[in-house]
C-alpha cells in the first residue's frame, strides 16, 4: 500500500526566506507525485506535478528515489504563498490513478 | 464557473438521517471520485467512476454509503443512517482518461460539502 508523510504540520518563515515543505513517500512501483494547495476558502488546487518539470509561482520539487522525498522548494517566500499545502501520490498502476494524500503542512508566510 | 461544482455545501443533519450529496463534474471529464476530509487530515480516497461504471470502493466506504453515476454525468454520495462520525468535509473531484504515456490528466477539485451530524 502506498503511503504519503508530511512530518510538518505547521511550518512558519518570513518573507523573502527560503521554505521548503518535506513529503516522503512509500510505494513500491513507478509513483507519480504532486503538490496540492488550498489558499483560505478556496479549493484544493494542483500546484505541480512531477512528471511536468515545471516551476509554478517559483515553486520546484524535485523527485528523489533514492530517499523516497518530494519537497517542495521556494527560494523567495511570499505572503501570498500562505496556504495548505498537500503532498499527492498516484501511480500509473495505482486503480483509477486515484490520490493518496499526506496530512498537509500549513505555511504562514509572516511579513 | 465552469469547475468542479458541490452541492450543497453545508449540510447539518441529525444522526440516524439519510443525506444525498450532488457532484457535477468537468463537462468533458470522464472520471469521478469522492475522498473524504477530517480535520487536520489529507483528504482520503472513497470511490470512483469511469463514466457511469464505479470501479473501486474504499474500505472506509460502509455498507451505509452508496454512490452513483447514473449517466455517467453527475454523481450523487448518500450515506443512509448517519452517525457522528461521519461528520466530515466530502470532496468530488474529476479528470480525463486518455490513456497514452500521460494516462490521466489532473484531478480538479469541487468546494466539497461540509456534513455535520448532531
Amino acid at each position: 500500500a502506498q503511503r504519503v508523510t508530511q512530518p510538518e504540520k505547521l511550518l512558519s518563515v518570513f518573507k523573502g526566506a527560503p521554505v521548503e515543505l518535506k513529503c516522503n513517500y512509500s510505494y513500491s512501483g513507478s509513483p507519480e507525485l504532486f503538490w496540492y494547495v488550498q489558499y483560505s476558502r478556496q479549493r484544493l488546487q494542483l500546484l505541480l506535478r512531477h512528471i511536468s518539470r515545471e516551476s509554478i509561482k517559483g515553486f520546484t520539487a524535485d523527485l528523489n528515489k533514492g530517499e523516497t522525498s518530494f519537497h517542495l522548494k521556494k527560494p523567495f517566500a511570499q505572503e501570498e504563498d500562505s496556504a495548505m499545502y498537500y503532498c499527492a501520490l498516484s501511480g500509473p498502476f495505482i486503480s483509477g490513478s486515484r490520490l493518496t494524500f499526506g496530512e498537509g503542512t500549513q505555511l504562514t508566510v509572516n511579513p | 464557473d465552469t469547475g468542479v461544482s458541490q452541492n450543497p455545501r453545508h449540510k447539518i443533519t441529525k444522526r440516524g438521517q439519510n443525506v444525498t450529496f450532488r457532484c457535477d463534474p468537468i463537462s468533458e471529464h470522464n472520471r469521478l471520485y469522492w475522498y473524504r476530509q477530517t480535520l487536520g487530515q489529507g483528504p482520503e480516497f472513497l470511490t470512483y467512476f469511469q463514466n457511469e461504471a464505479q470501479l473501486e470502493k474504499s474500505r472506509l466506504l460502509s455498507d451505509r454509503f452508496s454512490a452513483e453515476r447514473p449517466k455517467g454525468s453527475f454523481s450523487t454520495l448518500e450515506i443512509q443512517r448517519t452517525e457522528q462520525g461521519d461528520s466530515a468535509m466530502y470532496l468530488c473531484a474529476s479528470s480525463l482518461f486518455k490513456g497514452g504515456p500521460i494516462m490521466n490528466t489532473e484531478a480538479f477539485f469541487g468546494q466539497g460539502t461540509r456534513l455535520t451530524v448532531v
